[in-house]
């Protein structure tokens, strides 16, 4: 109930081409889904959240897209670039809790040039 | 300096050695965090603390000892560690715990590697 289920694992796109990671949830109390970005050797940083009010919400080459009756929502990176590579996590969190942030396992994305 | 800064980068220690991990924030922010990140598994939310109290203790064993002398320091004494919990241990702090996630965001500092012989 508590679990955020990511996928895939790893992924490798083209310069240029679509990158896609879903996520999927099963507490419906969830209300705040966050994904931080991780590059080798740093911290993860916040990228971009959405709330279950809207379907999607975009950010310059960054959308997440919210299904909220299948429970899922997905990070699209646009006109993948190699400066995009890193590890990629979602989030989940009730009532926006800090301390309640449930993280997926993370996706490692590699932008062929 | 800014942001939240880690000490030690990397560590190696033995089974039976002492060590502690040090964090510090330039962010003037109240909380603060400890998580453990493993290879292939969620980030672990270990240890919170707001205005130096600690808030949440999530199951961690007693090897792992936090200590919060400020609101902008914040640490992670360790002792008699397995072999297991060799991990990046990552600190991270936001504005404020009540405040909710999507006003106080957090903020991670570069994390400490850690590896147990």
């Amino acid at each position: 109930q508590q679990q955020v289920k990511q996928s895939p694992q790893s992924l490798i796109v083209q310069k240029g081409g679509i990158s896609i990671i879903n996520c999927a949830y099963e507490n419906t109390a969830f209300d705040y889904f966050p994904w931080y970005q991780q590059f080798p050797g740093k911290g993860p940083a916040l990228l971009i959240a959405i709330r279950p009010d809207v379907s999607e919400k975009k950010e310059g080459r960054f959308t997440i897209s919210f299904n909220k009756s299948a429970k899922q929502f997905s990070l699209h990176i646009m006109d993948s670039q190699p400066g995009d590579s890193a590890t990629y996590f979602c989030a989940a969190s009730i009532g926006g809790a800090t301390n309640k942030l449930i993280f997926g396992t993370g996706t490692l994305l590699a932008v062929q040039p | 300096e800014t942001g939240v800064t880690q000490t030690p980068r990397h560590l190696v220690m033995g089974m039976t050695n002492k060590k502690s991990l040090k964090c510090e924030q330039h962010l003037g922010h109240n909380a603060m965090y400890w998580y453990k990140q493993s290879a292939k598994k969620p980030l672990e939310l270990m240890f919170v603390y707001s205005l130096e109290e600690r808030v949440e203790n999530n199951s961690v064993p007693s090897r792992f000892s936090p200590e919060c002398p400020n609101s902008s320091h914040l640490f992670l004494h360790l002792h008699t560690l397995q072999p297991e919990d060799s991990a990046l241990y990552l600190c991270a702090s936001s504005q404020d715990l009540g405040a909710g996630v999507y006003n106080s965001p957090l903020h991670f500092g570069n994390g400490t590697r850690l590896t147990v012989t």
